[in-house]
């Protein structure tokens, strides 16, 4: 089945440490997304990524980085600079430029 | 001011009721007006995309934009317990920019 695979589900990560969130897709989309959700404030667009060796700023980069060296994969690293990690991440990519599709998000608590 | 407006709820009804969800946005550029179901813990899923002003059905499920007000709508008929969830609107921006609105819960009541 074709989709959007976050990995781990859930992670913790203590303070001062850099953490990669994995998004894997096998849809043969070009564009893929990281967005962070907290209670009350929606998603919130942190990078974005039109082709390969691609990516752009979103409105929340600070803290964060990405790479993409494959089409399949848009990884998200949450370094030390970002001050309050704890949310729900969401890593989506799109089929032509309408439909995003999501995978099931990665919880990320500091502890 | 944010790109997207969207009432936070919760919205609590009873089963079979008409679900009326709303959002408004701030840019008459932005092309295509989506709307995504999330359940807790989960990632969106696409309900319903449209690019024009007026209706689209599907189902239980009718959107609705006003371009003029700038506003979007998710009715929902004959609403089911299954449809407890949280409902995002979202605007597409230069084809390759999403804005989430910050989701409305609803609960349907058996």
């Amino acid at each position: 089945d074709g989709g959007i695979t976050q990995s781990p589900k859930y992670l913790f990560r203590k303070e001062g440490q850099n953490v990669t969130l994995s998004c894997e897709q096998n849809l043969n989309h070009d564009a893929m997304y990281w967005y962070r959700q907290d209670p009350g404030q929606g998603l919130r667009l942190i990078y974005y990524s039109q082709i390969v060796n691609d990516f752009q700023k979103g409105d929340i980069a600070e803290g964060y980085s990405v790479s993409r060296e494959k089409k399949e994969s848009f990884p998200l690293t949450v370094t030390s600079a970002q001050k309050n990690p704890t949310a729900f991440y969401l890593c989506a990519s799109t089929r032509g430029s309408t439909e995003a599709f999501f995978g099931q998000g990665t919880r990320l608590t500091v502890v | 001011q944010k790109e997207v407006e969207q009432d936070p709820g919760p919205l609590s009804v009873p089963e079979g009721a008409i679900v009326s969800l709303n959002c408004t946005y701030s840019n008459s550029a932005f092309q295509y007006f989506m709307w995504y179901r999330q359940y807790s813990r989960k990632g969106p899923e696409l309900l319903m995309y449209t690019y024009s002003s007026g209706n689209k059905e599907d189902g239980r499920f009718t959107a609705q934009v006003d371009k003029s007000s700038k506003y979007i709508s998710l009715f929902i008929r004959d609403s089911q317990p299954s449809d407890s969830a949280t409902y995002l609107c979202a605007v597409l921006y230069n084809f390759n920019k999403f804005y989430f609105g910050s989701g409305t819960k609803l609960n349907v009541k058996p």
